[in-house]
């Protein structure tokens, strides 16, 4: 069954630094990937997935996400962080497998809380 | 385009009460409808899921039920509700195996 770990409930970085976010997943077939953004009191909002090709994803707000399947991670990164990308971001696979026997339902990690600090 | 609407943004019951929970979505035939909670430091526990029309899964044991009485209509029933039925409701949409969900607002239910 695919899984999903997130490396650090909460991560605290300065305006205009690096913002790394960690994702570690298990499946046994290839994975379906996803990163979403949630805002207090509010839904999930996509911020990209990878299903086949280019491992390297962009997605919205100048984030991106590289799948390499020898370390089974999808870690989430911005080059330059903005006080607006204080958020919990989650990590998700798909609960697919061509083989059939499952709904392709989304499996969730626990979350990362950002902080910005000016 | 596609979207989808949850309410009510809040809520307060009290313990012993019935509870319903409804989502709509609207742009889109035949989607694959979820409900879901969330609690603090936990991430979110897939409650139930829906394929079809009367067609519900569920996930955990508790003390909710999940009806879809139309093809894109999805509601979250309690007969009683409990303290420990207290969090965050995600109802969310997906048009099928592999492809990403999309979220309601969600509901804060807060059972007193």
């Amino acid at each position: 069954a695919q899984s999903v770990t997130q490396l650090g409930s909460h991560v605290s970085v300065s305006e205009g630094a690096l913002v790394l976010l960690r994702c570690n997943y298990s499946s046994s077939v290839p994975p379906y990937l996803f990163w979403y953004v949630q805002y207090p009191n509010q839904g999930l909002q996509l911020l990209l997935k990878y299903t086949t090709g280019a491992t390297l994803v962009k997605g919205i707000n100048g984030f991106e996400a590289e799948f390499k399947k020898s370390e089974t991670s999808f870690h989430l990164t911005k080059p330059s962080a903005h006080m607006s990308d204080a958020a919990e971001y989650f990590c998700a696979v798909s609960d697919f497998s061509p083989r059939g026997g499952s709904q392709g339902n989304l499996i969730f990690g626990k979350g990362t809380k950002l902080s910005v600090k000016p | 385009s596609q979207t989808i609407h949850q309410w009510p943004a809040t809520l307060v019951q009290p313990v012993g009460s019935p509870l319903s929970l409804e989502c709509t979505v609207e742009g889109t035939s035949n989607p694959n409808l979820y409900w879901y909670r969330q609690a603090a430091g936990r991430g979110l526990q897939l409650l139930f899921y829906s394929v079809g029309i009367g067609q519900i899964s569920s996930e955990v044991p508790q003390n909710l039920s999940a009806s879809r009485p139309q093809d894109r209509q999805f509601i979250l029933s309690s007969k009683k509700l409990l303290l420990s039925d207290s969090g965050f409701y995600l109802c969310a949409w997906s048009g099928g195996v592999g492809t990403e969900a999309f979220f309601g607002q969600g509901t804060r239910l807060t059972v007193v």
